[in-house]
């Protein structure tokens, strides 16, 4: 079974501090994503990766970065985090295209900023 | 811009019968179809992919259409039970990419 898993499932932060989110996927996927779902606005693509080192932006990438050093691992990044940034984060997998079209999700981080 | 429509009102139905959720897409020519079942605090789970030359698709109690003309695609779950109780996902591909557009998800409550 494909396993993603997240480093937090609750996460309190500050205003202004700088928050990593990690997600780490057991199946050897080239393309992870991180998203944030918000109730009525679904779920948005911030970030994702085709490869290590590799990042494009997705739909809402502003106030965050991202980071692949590893294949497993990918990371999301709040520089400052500010209070529009609380929501649920999740993180997906996938193979490479045209092996699969599914993503796998992690159970998500639910991030309050305060 | 690109649009997906999913009923945001909960749909509640009684144990038994048939659901029916509906996708409906705009500004759009996926390549393929997929939805997905969240729980309360958990992540997405994948059920079901449709491609775009594809007209139905079946897994157990699970059954997708797919209509590019209408640009829409139904899900049913026949015999439905309490335990399909949750939120299910509509999720469009391009194709060659995984890069996906999500709905906003649909409730469905399954009552005794």
């Amino acid at each position: 079974d494909v396993k993603v898993t997240q480093s937090s499932r609750y996460l309190v932060k500050r205003t202004g501090e700088k928050v990593f989110l990690e997600c780490v996927q057991d199946m050897d996927h080239e393309n992870m994503f991180w998203y944030r779902q918000d109730p009525g606005l679904g779920l948005r693509l911030i970030y994702f990766s085709y490869d290590v080192k590799m990042k494009e932006k997705g739909d809402i990438p502003e106030g965050y970065s991202v980071s692949r050093e590893k294949k497993e691992r990918f990371s999301l990044i709040l520089e400052s985090a500010s209070t529009n940034q609380t929501s649920m984060y999740l993180c997906a997998s996938s193979p490479p295209a045209g092996l699969t079209d599914t993503q796998y999700f992690g159970p998500g981080t639910r991030l309050t900023v305060l | 811009s690109q649009k997906i429509e999913q009923n945001s009102e909960a749909l509640n139905i009684q144990e038994g019968k048939t659901a029916t959720l509906t996708c409906n897409y705009t500004n759009y020519s996926p390549a393929y179809l997929q939805w997905y079942r969240q729980d309360p605090g958990r992540g997405p789970v994948f059920l079901l992919l449709i491609r775009e030359n594809e007209k139905e698709k079946r897994k157990e109690r699970l059954k997708v259409t797919f209509d590019t003309t209408l640009k829409q695609s139904l899900f049913h779950i026949t015999a439905s039970q309490p335990a399909d109780s949750a939120t299910y996902l509509c999720a469009l591909g391009p194709g060659g990419g995984n890069k996906l557009t999500f709905g906003t998800g649909t409730q469905l409550k399954v009552e005794l």
